[in-house]
């Protein structure tokens, strides 16, 4: 299977500030990432689909200034979670896309906002 | 309507024990499906592809009903290791959508 890293793996922020979690796709080159949430016993929400060099598509609900995706390279994609609040923690998952028909999934960010 | 239900259980069985899992779509047009498996705080990894024809990897058997969009997994002689949520996950243009998971609780 496909290997991707993301990190951190777990973070605990204070209110208001804000926190970067950073997806590779170490062995391939990603066109597409997907941006996933999931809280607890639920199953995983999609915030944001993004191709590389354009600006994120959001899911109705989440707010794209609240949630800053870049992807700048086919390698690389970053979610920073602005201003955070207590409600936003959750686990985050990316899911780089390469083409095919099966998901890969970075290890998740477990986001706690105290 | 859900894009893709599941029940949540939690099932909980004895070692050894058969248990089997169902999972519903709602878009016919769904392409490719397939049972993940989710540990505890860690992402989902694949379990198996599942095929019209069905399919068997090990104790796992997997199949498709297109006709009644239902996905099934079944799992025989269960191991303690087997406990944990399984997702169906259904990918319908390019997108895949989950389900909530199903947990399943092996008990010694």
């Amino acid at each position: 299977g496909a290997v991707v890293s993301q990190h951190p793996s777990r973070v605990i922020c204070k209110s208001g500030t804000s926190v970067k979690i950073e997806c590779r796709s170490l062995d391939f080159q990603a066109t597409t990432m997907f941006w996933y949430r999931q809280f607890p016993k639920q199953s995983l929400m999609l915030m944001a689909t993004s191709n590389e060099g354009s600006k994120a598509t959001y899911e109705q609900g989440v707010e794209k200034d609240k949630f800053l995706i870049n992807h700048a390279s086919l390698t690389l994609s970053t979610l920073t979670v602005t201003s955070a609040h207590p409600e936003d923690s959750s686990f985050y998952i990316c899911s780089p896309r390469r083409g095919g028909t099966e998901a890969f999934f970075g290890q998740g960010t477990r986001l706690t906002v105290v | 309507r859900k894009e893709v239900e599941q029940d949540p259980g939690p099932f909980n069985v004895p070692e050894g024990a058969t248990v089997a899992f169902n999972c519903t779509y709602s878009n016919s047009a769904s392409q490719s499906f397939f049972w993940y498996r989710q540990d505890c705080r860690k992402e989902p990894k694949l379990l198996m592809s599942v095929y019209s024809s069905g399919n068997e990897d090990g104790r796992f058997t997997a199949q498709l009903n297109r006709a009644s969009q239902y996905i099934s997994l079944l799992i025989r002689d269960s191991k303690l290791s087997d406990s944990a949520t399984y997702l169906c996950v259904v990918n319908t243009g390019n997108q895949f959508y989950f389900g909530t998971g199903t947990s399943l609780t092996v008990i010694p």
